[in-house]
C-alpha cells in the first residue's frame, strides 16, 4: 500500500503572506506526483503532474517542487489570495491509479 | 459545458436497496474512474475503465458493478446498499492510459443510506 502523507493537515495563513506545504511520498518505483486544488463544493482541479526528479512547475503564484530521491513535494503559494483558500491534495501513481494524501486544508485570512 | 457530469448529486436509500449513479464525460477521453470519499476524506480510487473495458478493481465489494456502455459514460451501480456505503462518490477521466495525465473530476454524488 503506498503511503502518500501531507502536512500539515491545515493552515491559516494572513491575506498576502506566502506559504508552502510538503507532499511525502515512497521514493521507489516513482512514476508521477500530481497535485490538486479542491475548493469546498466543488470539484478537485488539477494544478500539476510533474515526472522529473528536481522538476519545478509555476501557475500564477503557484509553484511546486519535486524531489524524487528523497520522496517528497513542495507547493508553493505566493501572496496569498482568499480565492487560494481550499483542500491541496497531492496524488501519486500513473495514470491508472492515483494514490491521494489527505490534503493540506489552507484557509486565507482577510 | 460541463466536461464531467454525475447524476443524481444527491442520494438518499434505505440500507437493502439498489441505486445507481451515472457518470457522462464530452472530453473525448478513453479512460474513465470512480472514487469513493471515505469519512476521513481520503479520495480512494475504486474502479478505472479504459474504452469500456475494466482495467481496475480496487478490492471494492462485488455489491459495487461499474458498467460503460461507451467510452463516454461510466455508470456505478451499488446493490444491497449498507450503511457504511454512506459517502461521496467522484466520477473521473483523462485523456488515455500510459499516461500520467490529469484528471478531470466531475461535482460528486452524495450518497446517503439509512
Amino acid at each position: 500500500i503506498l503511503n502518500v502523507e501531507q502536512s500539515p493537515q491545515s493552515l491559516h495563513v494572513q491575506e498576502g503572506d506566502s506559504t508552502n506545504f510538503t507532499c511525502s511520498f515512497p521514493s521507489s518505483n516513482f512514476y508521477a506526483l500530481h497535485w490538486y486544488r479542491w475548493e469546498t463544493a466543488k470539484s478537485p482541479e488539477a494544478l500539476f503532474v510533474m515526472t522529473l526528479n528536481g522538476d519545478e512547475k509555476k501557475k500564477g503564484r503557484i509553484s511546486a517542487t519535486l524531489n524524487t530521491k528523497e520522496g517528497y513535494s513542495y507547493l508553493y503559494i505566493k501572496g496569498s489570495q482568499p480565492e487560494d483558500s481550499a483542500t491541496y491534495l497531492c496524488a501519486l501513481g500513473g495514470n491508472e491509479k492515483l494514490t491521494f494524501g489527505t490534503g493540506t486544508r489552507l484557509t486565507i485570512i482577510p | 459545458d460541463t466536461a464531467v457530469s454525475q447524476t443524481p448529486k444527491y442520494l438518499v436509500t434505505q440500507m437493502g436497496n439498489d441505486k445507481s449513479i451515472k457518470c457522462e464525460q464530452n472530453l473525448g477521453h478513453d479512460t474513465m474512474y470512480w472514487y469513493k470519499q471515505d469519512s476521513k476524506k481520503f479520495l480512494k480510487i475504486m474502479f478505472s475503465y479504459n474504452n469500456k473495458e475494466l482495467i481496475i478493481n480496487e478490492t471494492v465489494p462485488n455489491r459495487f458493478s461499474p458498467k460503460s456502455p461507451d467510452k463516454a459514460h461510466l455508470n456505478l451501480h451499488i446493490n444491497s446498499l449498507e450503511l457504511g456505503d454512506s459517502a461521496v462518490y467522484f466520477c473521473a477521466s483523462s485523456p488515455r492510459t500510459g499516461g500520467p495525465y490529469e484528471q478531470y473530476f466531475g461535482p460528486g454524488t452524495r450518497l446517503t443510506v439509512t
